[in-house]
């Protein structure tokens, strides 16, 4: 069974641009959460998708947002950068059960 | 509004000793507990998980406990071994979303 894959790995963007982060998650998984990791913050929790919908959203501001297709891949969209934008996206899926969250690798998104 | 945190940022352990990472939390209605292992540039891993039902969770070298009055999540790991080495963060579960504590780091001295 295929894990969560994260593309890309890697991305650098200037100031005021916008990225788009993707995530596939495990086959079957329908819930895909996305979070930012920064030094001495931990994970902090961006938003939830399932089947399409968003069911919950972090204290980020309306410049990051996502959505989730029908095949439950999901993207992360980010817009007019900021240096503090710079961290590792993380994306993670979870079963029905919901008992253990999997994670992919990351994006870790620099901006300049 | 941190309702998990991981309050010692470090902790530096001699190998084959046992390391103690804490948690605690402020949330009663979390009825699930994990913890994850994280290399650097690698996503988090699942370690082990404990249900709010149970006060403790064997698998292997690692144990958690689960002190629900206090809301205090503790994971012991005996013995250490150098490949610990990592960043360690706990998780609670509340609803379909997991929150997560903000780290902390693992030594393990050879």
């Amino acid at each position: 069974k295929a894990g969560v894959t994260q593309t890309p790995r890697y991305l650098i963007k200037t100031r005021g641009q916008q990225v788009t982060l993707s995530c596939s998650p495990i086959s079957g998984h329908r819930s895909v959460s996305w979070y930012q990791q920064t030094p001495g913050q931990g994970l902090q929790f961006l938003f939830e998708y399932f089947s399409e919908t968003q069911r919950n959203k972090g204290n980020f501001p309306g410049r990051f947002s996502g959505r989730q297709f029908s095949n439950s891949r999901s993207e992360m969209n980010v817009s007019t950068l900021e240096l503090g934008d710079s961290a590792l996206y993380l994306c993670a899926s979870s079963g029905v059960l919901n008992t253990e969250a999997f994670f992919g690798q990351g994006t870790r998104l620099t901006v300049v | 509004d941190q309702q998990v945190k991981q309050n010692s940022p470090s902790l530096s352990v001699q190998e084959g000793r046992i390391s103690i990472l804490n948690c605690d939390y402020t949330n009663s209605m979390f009825d699930y507990f994990l913890w994850y292992k994280k290399y650097p540039a690698e996503g988090p891993t699942f370690l082990i998980s404990i249900s709010s039902i149970k006060d403790k969770n064997e698998d292997g070298r690692f144990t958690v406990f689960l002190n629900k009055s206090a809301k205090h999540l503790s994971l012991h790991i005996v013995p250490s071994q150098p490949g610990d080495s990592a960043v360690y963060f706990c998780a609670a579960r509340f609803g379909n979303q997991f929150y997560f504590g903000t780290g902390t780091s693992l030594t393990v001295i050879p």
